[in-house]
């Protein structure tokens, strides 16, 4: 079926070093990407989106880069802090799924001070 | 307000109780959802509510029955679950209805987790 797969699903770095994150999609009508953070406790929320029309997004130390031939994009943390640590979701509005948004496994970050 | 508030933020029940979720959000949304989230999993879709109505249910058990009283308030009412049900739910609400589904920013709540016993 149509989905999203998202590497690695645990990560650890040292406090200032960079952390990426990866997701494939199948559908390539997807035209919307969203990466989203839970930390403990709470609920996920929204750090950065990407639309279909644009290769890269940046937002302070947060960026994300989009290749709609290959069909991946990536969030780039650089400068980790400890509260970076969380688990980030990746996600694709897949069209072959009615427009839904479809969730990636989760990676799980540990930033380690 | 920029929240989306959810009550309680843990509920447990037994498989012949009867109990509601309760969502509220105060930013003016035409959107509201529910979510299911086992551990260490992504959140599953399971209703989506447009100008109050119910637009989406993604083929969810009848022992859960969603109600949109009105545009601040979503309820997810729960009867005879089963022990595979625990879960934390959660509510989010977006600004655009669904003429725009999968393209909306989310604001999610920080969930209600469930334990049926």
């Amino acid at each position: 079926g149509e989905n999203v797969e998202q590497h690695p699903s645990t990560l650890s770095v040292q406090e200032g070093d960079s952390a990426v994150i990866k997701c494939t999609y199948s559908d390539s009508a997807s035209n919307y990407f969203p990466w989203y953070k839970q930390e403990l406790g709470k609920g996920p929320q929204l750090i950065i989106d990407i639309r279909s029309n644009v290769g890269e997004k940046k937002d302070q130390r947060i960026a994300v880069t989009l290749n709609k031939t290959a069909k991946h994009f990536s969030l780039h943390i650089t400068e980790t802090q400890p509260e970076d640590s969380a688990v980030y979701f990746c996600a694709a509005r897949i069209k072959a799924a009615g427009n839904k948004l479809t969730f990636g496994g989760g990676t799980r970050v540990l930033v380690k001070p | 307000d920029t929240e989306v508030t959810q009550t309680p933020k843990h509920l447990v029940m037994g498989m012949t109780n009867k109990k509601s979720l309760k969502c509220e959000q105060h930013m003016g949304h035409r959107a509201m959802y529910w979510y299911k989230q086992k551990a260490k999993k992504p959140p599953e879709l399971m209703f989506v509510y447009s100008y109050e109505k119910l637009s989406i249910n993604e083929s969810v058990p009848s022992r859960f029955s969603p109600e949109c009283p009105n545009s601040s308030l979503l309820n997810l009412h729960l009867h005879a679950l089963q022990p595979e049900d625990s879960a934390l739910y959660l509510c989010a609400s977006s600004q655009a209805g669904a003429t725009n589904f999968g393209a909306n920013v989310l604001t999610f709540g920080a969930g209600s987790r469930l334990t049926v016993l």
